[in-house]
């Protein structure tokens, strides 16, 4: 079974702090990777997405992901980060049968 | 495109009553997931359909939970008796279903039994 791990659950960053987010996932075949954020009281909206082409990932409001294939590992990146960022963030795999796997979160904090 | 649209946004309802859940997907999209979301669990994917075909219904908590979709446009997510632990937001998403595409999200249902 596909399974999705993100180790920081709770991060906590003063404005203009870089930041990285780490997930990691177990699937031997083909996977399509994202990262979602949810802000306070909304539902999940894309940030970014791998699925093929080159590992380093560019995504909306300055975010990046960089899939490493041998380490299982599509860690979430930002230079500096805002207050407006703090929101919860998921990781995702989707391999065989189409069918959407998300890790347990992680939720950050950005102190103005 | 006006996106995932699930209703209602908030439900309160009492313990041991039928609750109903709906769900309208972006049309063209194949593949419908009914997920639900709480503190203590995070993310958990209840049932996932295909064409209109339920596929993996594992992540269905018991028998009190089912979920239809008759057609391409509709699904429902229905809770009888509900519990105070079903309290929760629910969220349902559709995708293509070709590779690489994404879920999306629609508002969320929260529901609460009190």
């Amino acid at each position: 079974a596909q399974s999705v791990s993100q180790h920081n659950h709770h991060v906590i960053l003063s404005e203009a702090a870089s930041l990285e987010l780490g997930c990691n996932y177990s699937y031997g075949g083909t996977v399509n990777l994202f990262w979602y954020v949810q802000y306070p009281g909304q539902h999940l909206q894309l940030l970014l997405k791998y699925f093929s082409g080159d590992p380093l990932v560019k995504g909306i409001k300055g975010f990046e992901a960089e899939f490493i294939k041998s380490k299982f590992s599509f860690n979430l990146r930002k230079p500096s980060v805002q207050w407006s960022d703090t929101a919860e963030y998921f990781c995702a795999v989707n391999g065989g049968f189409n069918k959407f796997y998300f890790g347990s979160g992680t939720k950050l904090n950005v102190k103005p | 495109d006006a996106g995932v649209i699930q209703s209602p946004r908030h439900e309160v309802t009492e313990m041991g009553q039928e609750v109903t859940l709906r769900c309208k997907p972006i049309s063209g999209h194949n593949s419908l997931f009914w997920y639900r979301q709480t503190m203590m669990r995070g993310l958990e994917l209840l049932i996932y359909f295909n064409n209109n075909v339920p596929i993996d219904d594992s992540g269905m908590p018991e028998d009190r939970f089912s979920a239809k979709m008759p057609n391409a446009s509709f699904s429902t997510l229905k809770i009888q008796p509900s519990e105070p632990r079903d309290s929760a937001v629910y969220f349902c998403a559709s995708s293509t279903g070709t590779g690489g595409s994404e879920a999306f999200f629609g508002q969320g249902t929260r529901l609460t039994v009190v």
